[in-house]
């Protein structure tokens, strides 16, 4: 059965901070990862991860996957207050099937 | 571009009733899938279509779920009849055929049961 585990599960940083979320996986037939931002409802889109080693970069934001050790991290530098929501991964295989991990709420107080 | 619409956005019913949501994906995505969230973890995937066909409903409770989508486009999610537990927020999402795309989430609709 397909697993993604995030770490942590909850997180408390003040504005300014950085911070890293972790992502582990053990999918078969792995074709991807992916990071979204839920703030209400809907899970909206902030990374798609298919190659070891190369990092995605928008803004504040960077994500990085290690397919030899089964892993993804998501970087907030500079965080905001915007920036607090839930943050999930979810790793897709080979028939387009997201298994989502349990989250990382994050929250950024002033 | 369009997004996955949704509705109704809120439902509240009484256990044992039953109750449809409904889902219209965004145009061209051949990929369907239902999620259901309860609070505080990950969306569970509930079913997957790829165009009107199953490619997954392996975690779908079948004595009480069903979800359909004949034409290929928009989709149905019924419960019946409901349990306390299925309160949650039910996701649908779509995304293109070619693998590893990336998934378009609805805005969800969110199911209390009483």
């Amino acid at each position: 059965e397909d697993k993604v585990v995030q770490s942590p599960l909850s997180l408390v940083v003040h504005e300014g901070d950085t911070v890293t979320l972790n992502c582990s996986y053990e999918v078969t037939n792995f074709r991807s990862l992916l990071w979204y931002k839920q703030e209400k409802k809907a899970p909206t889109f902030l990374f798609m991860l298919t190659s070891s080693g190369i990092e995605k970069k928008s803004g504040r934001l960077s994500s990085i996957l290690d397919k030899k050790e089964l892993f993804s991290i998501l970087n907030i530098t500079a965080t905001q207050t915007g920036d607090s929501a839930i943050y999930l991964c979810a790793a897709n295989n080979a028939g387009n099937m997201l298994t989502f991990g349990g989250g990382t709420r994050l929250m950024v107080k002033p | 571009e369009a997004g996955v619409a949704q509705s109704p956005r809120y439902k509240i019913i009484e256990k044992r009733q039953s109750v449809a949501f409904w889902c219209n994906p965004i145009s061209g995505h051949a990929t369907l899938y239902w999620y259901q969230q309860i609070l505080g973890q990950g969306p569970k995937l509930l079913i997957q279509f790829q165009n009107n066909g199953v490619v997954d409903d392996s975690q779908l409770p079948k004595d009480r779920f069903s979800a359909e989508r004949l034409k290929g486009v928009d989709s149905t999610l019924k419960i019946q009849p409901a349990k306390l537990e299925d309160s949650a927020v039910y996701l649908c999402a779509s995304s293109l055929v070619w693998l590893g795309t990336e998934a378009f989430f609805g805005q969800g609709t969110r199911l209390t049961v009483v």
